[in-house]
């Protein structure tokens, strides 16, 4: 079946740190994979996405790219801030059909000034 | 702006009780669906819906139903609310086709 791993949290980071949070995945075929953020007291959002291997998905600094031959999709940014503070999801879909999102168990990060 | 709205943000309910959580979306989408949310287990789908009348068994339905008679309403019923079923439950949609989902603020049920 599909499924996601991601790493456990907490993460607590400084300002301007370095953030990886490491995803990988298992899955028929070739999945689209996605990454959300929840901020405190909302709903999901979807921050990144990308469809085939080698895409690399970005958003408000965040990059994470489609590695089909290590099965990852490993979400990074060069620089954090105390805004990112939030749960960050990382989630696929099968391509073929209406299936639908699969989740990884979240990731919590709490950046410090 | 295009949402997912859930009708209560907050709602406690005794043990037994029959229990509706609404979502409605204003997007015209096809497909919606229900997850709850626990610490350390993620978002888990309990049900989810191609289109009118339609519904499909997520991974954890027991102790749950839906009810989809229009399109853009999407209901979840707890038959007899227990205390395991105390959790924070979102409610999303999208078109067919599409990719990203659009989820709703979320409900957070508390079982007492």
């Amino acid at each position: 079946g599909n499924s996601v791993t991601q790493m456990e949290g907490p993460v607590t980071l400084s300002e301007e740190a370095f953030l990886t949070i490491n995803c990988t995945y298992t899955a028929t075929g070739y999945p689209s994979l996605f990454w959300y953020v929840q901020y405190p007291g909302e709903g999901l959002q979807l921050l990144l996405k990308a469809t085939k291997a080698d895409d690399k998905g970005s958003n408000k600094g965040f990059e994470a790219t489609y590695r089909k031959e290590t099965t990852s999709f490993h979400l990074e940014k060069g620089s954090v801030q105390v805004s990112d503070s939030a749960v960050y999801f990382c989630a696929l879909r099968r391509n073929s059909g209406n299936t639908p999102l699969v989740f990884g168990k979240g990731t919590r990060l709490s950046v410090i000034a | 702006d295009v949402k997912v709205t859930q009708s209560s943000r907050y709602l406690v309910k005794r043990t037994g009780e029959k229990v509706f959580l609404e979502c409605v979306q204003d997007m015209d989408h096809e497909n919606m669906f229900w997850y709850r949310q626990d610490p350390g287990l993620g978002l888990r789908l309990i049900y989810f819906s191609y289109d009118v009348k339609m519904k499909e068994k997520g991974d954890i339905p027991e102790g749950y139903s839906v009810s989809r008679e229009k399109k853009e309403r999407f209901s979840l019923i707890l038959e007899s609310a227990s205390t395991n079923q105390t959790s924070m439950y979102l409610c999303a949609s999208i078109a067919t086709g599409s990719l990203g989902y659009t989820f709703g603020s979320g409900t957070r049920l508390t079982v007492v």
